[in-house]
């Protein structure tokens, strides 16, 4: 089966304008979460879902990123007024469930520029 | 807050040596993951580390887990080239918290 798939790989904006960045998940996977990747660092968490809802969004930076999973399976992470400092891979994972064996599958993810 | 630290952050070895990669955490936590990063690649999970006490090997990697000392271990035995990739812990209380990964190099 196929794995956790993102779109575009790339993706270069200017700064101040609005991207959406798609992830796919592995079908039947309930849990989907997002990270984000700058150069020489682990990744950071940024939001995940349980089915529709976000279950846990503190990670977010702030109220210019959102994202939405309206039927449980593709999710959508979207930014706005894109800020040079956005720039990184933005990584998306999913999950049967949350948390115990429930072991993350990770997507190979976006690649932010914002110029 | 969540600290998760690894060190070494850069390791640079011989082919065939063995050593061993710490991860430390703050707070309490029986889950740990390690993974695996291939330059310009996504992570690769490695070990799922659930309970005190946990050990985990696969071919030249074992990974174990120390709740107490809220420490993790991933040993490298007998080093090969195919290892060189940056390694990540991961531990999870509620949310999953990186560390900064240690870049491996195996040299032939």
């Amino acid at each position: 089966g196929a794995g956790v798939s993102q779109t575009p790989s790339n993706k270069v904006t200017e700064k101040g304008k609005y991207v959406e960045l798609r992830c796919d998940p592995i079908s039947g996977h309930t849990a989907l979460y997002w990270y984000r990747q700058s150069l020489g660092q682990g990744p950071e968490f940024l939001i995940y879902f349980q089915g529709t809802g976000a279950a846990d969004d503190s990670g977010l930076p702030n109220d210019r990123f959102f994202a939405v999973r309206p039927e449980g399976s593709v999710s959508t992470l979207k930014i706005q007024r894109t800020e040079r400092g956005d720039s990184a891979v933005y990584l998306c994972a999913s999950s049967q469930g949350l948390g115990g064996w429930n072991e993350q599958f990770f997507g190979p993810g976006t690649r932010l520029t914002v110029l | 807050e969540l600290k998760v630290e690894q060190n070494p952050l850069f390791l640079s070895m011989q082919e065939g040596k063995n050593y061993t990669i710490y991860c430390n955490y703050s707070t309490t936590s029986d889950r740990l993951y390690w993974y695996r990063q291939d330059p310009g690649k996504s992570l690769e999970s490695l070990f799922v580390l659930l309970s005190n006490g946990a050990v985990k090997q696969e071919g030249r990697l074992m990974a174990s887990l120390d709740t107490k000392a809220r420490l993790s271990t991933l040993h490298i035995t007998a080093a090969v080239h195919d290892l060189s990739a940056t390694y990540f812990c991961a531990v999870d209380v509620r949310m999953v918290v990186f560390g900064a990964g240690t870049i491996l190099r195996v040299k032939s």
